[in-house]
């Protein structure tokens, strides 16, 4: 839906903890999800997808947990990096749309 | 060899006037979007083109035309430019005809003044 408010949603974590970010979503006809990792002045970046059928999906670092019961989306970035920070993005297609939906983003810091 | 490449990246214009974006794709995907995200970073697609043809246009005024010449390139141009219009604009691809694992381009900041 439409992001409300000025600022984005914060996570802070240490450097080489893990990181959980978090996404609500309302259509229980969604049936593709995808995160996106936006750094500053560049475009979003493909991280990861699932699909409606599947729980979880694990890449290099990364692992997407897809709970359709209670509508819930994570992406869990292992051993953050520095290079972890930027917004992150979960995006949902509802069957037939054959359109991205965004959610409102999560902004990402990394304490040294 | 960048995939998905966009131009200019900044444009600053006053109001009233037309303007062009251009993207550009060279991964042979046969669906482009060009997206819209506005100073609180909210993402929403304009338009889809899936082999040149369009699928998607989500209620956007039409003082933006988007042209697909051929599939791998979808320009946007924009006439009498408001001040609204101010946002980054983001061209993406994706194989298949459906929405799955879009790779989008760098953007394009305008600016209206």
């Amino acid at each position: 839906g439409e992001s409300v408010g000025l600022h984005l949603p914060t996570l802070s974590v240490q450097e080489g903890d893990n990181s959980i970010i978090n996404c609500a979503y309302s259509n229980s006809a969604s049936d593709y999800f995808i995160w996106y990792k936006q750094e500053s002045g560049k475009g979003p970046q493909f991280i990861i997808d699932i699909r409606s059928n599947m729980d979880k999906r694990q890449g290099q670092r990364v692992t997407v947990l897809l709970n359709k019961t209670v509508k819930h989306l994570s992406l869990q970035i292992a051993a953050t990096q520095p290079g972890d920070s930027a917004v992150y993005f979960c995006a949902e297609n509802i069957r037939g749309a054959q359109k991205l939906v965004f959610g409102q983003g999560t902004r990402l810091t990394i304490n040294p | 060899d960048t995939a998905v490449s966009q131009t200019p990246k900044y444009l600053v214009t006053q109001m009233g006037n037309d303007k062009s974006i251009k993207c550009e794709q060279n991964l042979g995907h046969d669906t482009m979007y060009w997206y819209k995200q506005d100073s609180k970073k909210f993402l929403k697609i304009m338009f889809s083109y899936n082999n040149k043809e369009l699928i998607i246009n989500e209620t956007v005024p039409n003082r933006f035309s988007p042209k697909s010449p051929d599939k791998a390139h979808l320009n946007l141009h924009i006439n009498s430019l408001e001040l609204g219009d101010s946002a980054v604009y983001f061209c993406a691809s994706s194989q298949g005809g459906g929405p799955w694992e879009q790779y989008f381009g760098p953007g394009t900041r305008l600016t209206v003044t």
